[in-house]
């Protein structure tokens, strides 16, 4: 069955720092989403790729998904305490109406 | 406002009760789906649902039961035979392959 493996699965950073996780798929990926949860919360929606190469940003985040479809990375830069929370990529499985998700990376911002 | 709605948000059971979690969605979507998540694991699907009345198993369903008498209800039993029941529980509603799902705020089971 397809997986999708993080790294790291926690990441602590200085305030202000940039930072990088990756999401990587044993196959090949036909989307890729991106959501944070905040402890004890539900998913709250970041970004989706769906083609090789692409790259979507906003505000201070930016998201990759690889030429080859198999890895995407997401990235923020100059970290704010309100990055804190819990990363997660999730990716539909080939020919299957469910998604797979990431264990996930908990970020923690330093002040 | 469209949106998705778990209740309660904290529960609370004795060891051998069956207990039922509740989730409603007003976006219309078809499709709505039960995660659990553990720390440290991700969210690992429990059981999901396509259409009204037809509702297939993910990759944790033994000890959990659904229901999809309606579109816009998706309620989640835990069993006495689930052996770790404690657990977060998120539902989540929409299309996969073209759109984000939407999740509620979850469901925090203390079993003891």
């Amino acid at each position: 069955s397809q997986e999708l493996e993080q790294s790291p699965q926690s990441l602590i950073v200085q305030e202000g720092k940039n930072l990088t996780i990756n999401c990587t798929s044993s196959k090949t990926l036909y989307g890729l989403y991106w959501y944070k949860q905040k402890y004890g919360e539900g998913l709250i929606f970041l970004m989706m790729l769906q083609k090789g190469g692409e790259e979507k940003s906003h505000e201070k985040i930016t998201a990759k998904l690889d030429e080859k479809k198999q890895q995407s990375s997401l990235h923020i830069t100059a970290s704010q305490p309100s990055h804190a929370g819990i990363y997660l990529c999730g990716a539909p499985l080939q020919g299957a109406q469910k998604l797979v998700f990431g264990q996930g990376t908990r970020l923690t911002i330093n002040p | 406002d469209g949106g998705i709605t778990q209740s309660p948000k904290y529960l609370f059971r004795k060891e051998g009760q069956n207990v039922t979690l509740s989730c409603e969605q007003n976006l219309n979507h078809d499709a709505m789906y039960w995660y659990r998540q553990d720390p440290g694991q991700g969210l690992r699907l429990i059981y999901y649902s396509q259409i009204v009345n037809d509702f297939q198993k993910g990759d944790i369903a033994e000890g959990y039961s659904v229901s999809r008498e309606k579109k816009e209800s998706f309620p989640l039993t835990v069993t006495s035979a689930q052996k770790n029941p404690t657990a977060f529980y998120l539902c989540a509603t929409g299309r996969v392959w073209d759109s984000p799902l939407h999740f509620g705020n979850g469901t925090r089971l203390t079993v003891t």
